[in-house]
């Protein structure tokens, strides 16, 4: 596709319940990055894959996050047992990486949660 | 450890000024910065990337320098307009093998017509 793009736009789920958000990146590019953003706040970085490497998760919050990327291309964000604190927008980006240089990073237009 | 600043944390001009916004950074090992701008309730749009080799990048109105050495940035924005308001965010892309980037908090940019 042209951009990164992201699935579904919205999402209103009630506490307690496993939520899957999915990010489609720009074709070619290997690193991807989950980010999450609370209303008003920054972005807080989540999770990092970068090409075959083991994927950095150093920012997920709880074991109730996790992630994957299937053949280094789609990415899933699960989140089990939601949470009312769970309520943000989720963000994918991608990137060109060559060796451990990433290029210009594309930012998909998020996933909003809502956890009743 | 990485740490990226960006102050101020929120700035009002009026239609047609010229501004600057500021971003720091505590360690000059980098490959390149990113600047993007979001609009509320939007993701985040790439407006410059300007590699560690460079000094600055420009893009119509907007220029943005980078003086590694000091760790510092800057976004320069020409003759400002009430489409600018927006949050402008810096990101540093770390020599450090395998991490990811670093972004401050932002700068919440707003032009009154």
């Amino acid at each position: 596709g042209a951009g990164v793009s992201q699935s579904p736009s919205n999402k209103v789920t009630e506490k307690g319940k496993d939520v899957e958000l999915r990010c489609d990146p720009i074709s070619g590019h290997t690193a991807l990055y989950w980010y999450r953003q609370s209303l008003g706040q920054g972005l807080e970085f989540l999770i990092y894959f970068q090409g075959n490497s083991a994927p950095d998760k150093s920012g997920l919050p709880s074991d109730r996050f996790s992630a994957e990327r299937t053949g280094g291309s789609v990415s899933t964000l699960t989140i089990q047992r939601t949470q009312q604190e769970d309520s943000a927008v989720y963000l994918c980006a991608t990137a060109w990486q060559g060796g451990s240089n990433t290029g210009e990073l594309f930012f998909g237009e998020g996933s909003r949660l809502t956890v009743l | 450890k990485q740490e990226v600043t960006q102050i101020p944390a929120a700035l009002s001009v009026p239609e047609g000024e010229n501004l600057v916004l500021n971003c720091s950074f505590t360690d000059s090992a980098i490959y390149n910065l990113q600047w993007f701008r979001q609009d509320p309730g939007k993701g985040l749009t790439s407006l410059l990337l300007i590699q560690s080799s460079q000094r600055e990048q420009t893009s119509g109105r907007l220029n943005a320098s980078l003086d590694k050495s000091s760790g510092r940035s800057t976004l320069y924005i020409a003759a400002s307009q009430p489409g600018d308001s927006a949050t402008y965010l810096c990101a540093v892309n770390p020599l450090s093998g395998n991490t990811p980037l670093v972004f401050g908090k932002g700068t919440r940019l707003s032009v009154i017509a």
